[in-house]
């Protein structure tokens, strides 16, 4: 696609449910990168997917987080029991091998605003 | 584990005067460091990014930045802003693949 696109763009649950959002990335692109934003915060790194290489997990901050990528494409993040403290946007990112090279850079989704009651 | 700080979290200017947003890293080992923008009710976009070679790094709208070694910073300048420069700015440094994102700056440019 031309950009990335995440669904919902607005989420609201009560507390305790699961939730699950999508992210489509730019076609093409094999890095992925799910980060979370809350209210008048910075970015907070969540997990990384670069190709076929087992996911870097590293900023997911409980078990009750979780996420999958099918090959190359679309990847969802689950959240579950959600709590009050989850609310935030939950960003979605690509790019085409890594950060790594000269060109490479994060291409950005819209987010989807989570509110959990 | 390498990460930034941003020193202001937010920064108000009139239109047309020079603004500098600041960010200092904390690394001793060679650093890739990125400036995004995010507009109000818009997603991040990249402005521009420091790997190596010229310390002086520009983007199209008019922003620079600045990668100082001895200072660990790369700041952000603008020699006269425009009211649509009004958003928030965040400094990220490289680190394992990922991007690691300061707390950000608000930029807001009154008429």
């Amino acid at each position: 696609g031309a950009g990335v696109s995440q669904s919902p763009s607005n989420k609201v649950t009560e507390k305790g449910k699961d939730v699950e959002l999508r992210c489509d990335p730019i076609s093409g692109h094999t890095a992925l990168y799910w980060y979370r934003q809350r209210l008048g915060q910075g970015l907070e790194f969540l997990i990384y997917f670069q190709g076929n290489s087992a996911p870097d997990k590293s900023g997911l901050p409980s078990d009750r987080f979780s996420a999958e990528r099918t090959g190359e494409s679309v990847s969802t993040l689950t959240i579950q029991r959600t709590q009050q403290e989850d609310s935030a946007v939950y960003l979605c990112a690509s790019s085409l091998w890594g950060l790594g090279g000269p060109n490479e850079k994060l291409f950005f989704g819209s987010g989807t605003q989570l509110s959990v009651l | 584990a390498q990460s930034v700080t941003q020193l202001d979290s937010q920064v108000p200017v009139f239109e047309e005067a020079p603004v500098e947003l600041r960010c200092n890293y904390s690394s001793s080992v060679s650093v890739y460091l990125f400036w995004y923008v995010q507009y109000p009710n818009q997603g991040l976009q990249f402005l521009l990014k420091y790997l190596s070679g010229s310390t002086l790094v520009k983007s199209i709208n008019g922003f620079e930045a600045e990668f100082n070694k001895s200072q660990t910073s790369f700041h952000l300048r603008k020699p006269s802003v425009h009211i649509s420069d009004t958003a928030e700015y965040f400094c990220a440094v490289y680190q394992g693949g990922k991007l690691i994102f300061g707390q950000g700056t608000e930029l807001s440019v009154k008429p």
